[in-house]
């Protein structure tokens, strides 16, 4: 268990439609970091936060959009979703200063 | 951006040795990670590289040439539980963490 939790572990919808993951990092860690992962492209970076900001921009959709809140969880909003959204979406944290990696066991989202 | 290349697939006895290559084009390089991912769950750290150099954990020893743009890791001593997708990872000074597309390695009896 890396410690940190993404919610919910599968998600089944339709195109079209709009879904809100959710992660909350390890303890202590300030950063979160949102990868994409289809079996044809490998884990594409989305994006970062740190402390509550965008620190860095990855291959993010404009129908996809992120936020860290204050008490550090984030959240990845997907809208107007299509068949190609479906994958295993990861969150990670790490801690300040120290950019190593620990990963969530990620939302499967499917889209029919 | 960057590019990052690794094999798709290696295949190994067990109690053998493989090593999985790397190349990577970047600008504002800051290290370079390797991560472990078995089918279906959650990539986990394996080995951070900032300076050139090999280091050594257990079965495991990452190297990296900054100059060449050039890391591998070496998985010695071989177990079936090694069988698993070995992703490079790119760490540049904008922050953004790239991934390569992962080498799957398959530990055969």
């Amino acid at each position: 268990d890396s410690g940190v939790t993404q919610t919910p572990k599968h998600l089944i919808t339709a195109t079209g439609q709009r879904v809100t993951l959710r992660c909350s990092p390890r303890s202590g860690d300030l950063s979160v970091y949102w990868y994409q992962q289809s079996l044809d492209q490998g884990l594409q970076f989305l994006i970062q936060y740190y402390n509550g900001e965008e620190r860095a921009k990855g291959n993010i959709l404009e129908r996809f959009s992120a936020q860290q809140f204050p008490d550090l969880h984030s959240e990845l909003n997907l809208s107007s979703l299509e068949l190609g959204d479906s994958a295993l979406y990861f969150c990670a944290s790490s801690p300040p200063g120290i950019e190593k990696l620990f990963f969530g066991s990620g939302t499967q989202l499917s889209v029919l | 951006g960057q590019n990052i290349d690794q094999p798709t697939e290696m295949t190994a006895t067990e109690g053998a040795i493989v090593q999985i290559n790397c190349t990577y084009q970047t600008s504002g390089f800051n290290g370079l990670f390797w991560y472990q991912q078995h089918a279906g769950e959650a990539p986990t750290f394996l080995s951070y590289n900032v300076l050139d150099g090999l280091e050594e954990k257990g079965r495991f020893s990452s190297f990296l040439s900054r100059s060449k743009g050039y890391s591998y890791l070496l998985l010695k001593e071989l177990q079936m539980k090694d069988s698993a997708s070995y992703l490079c990872a790119v760490h540049r000074d904008d922050y953004k963490l790239s991934f390569g597309a992962g080498t799957t390695v398959t530990v055969r009896a």
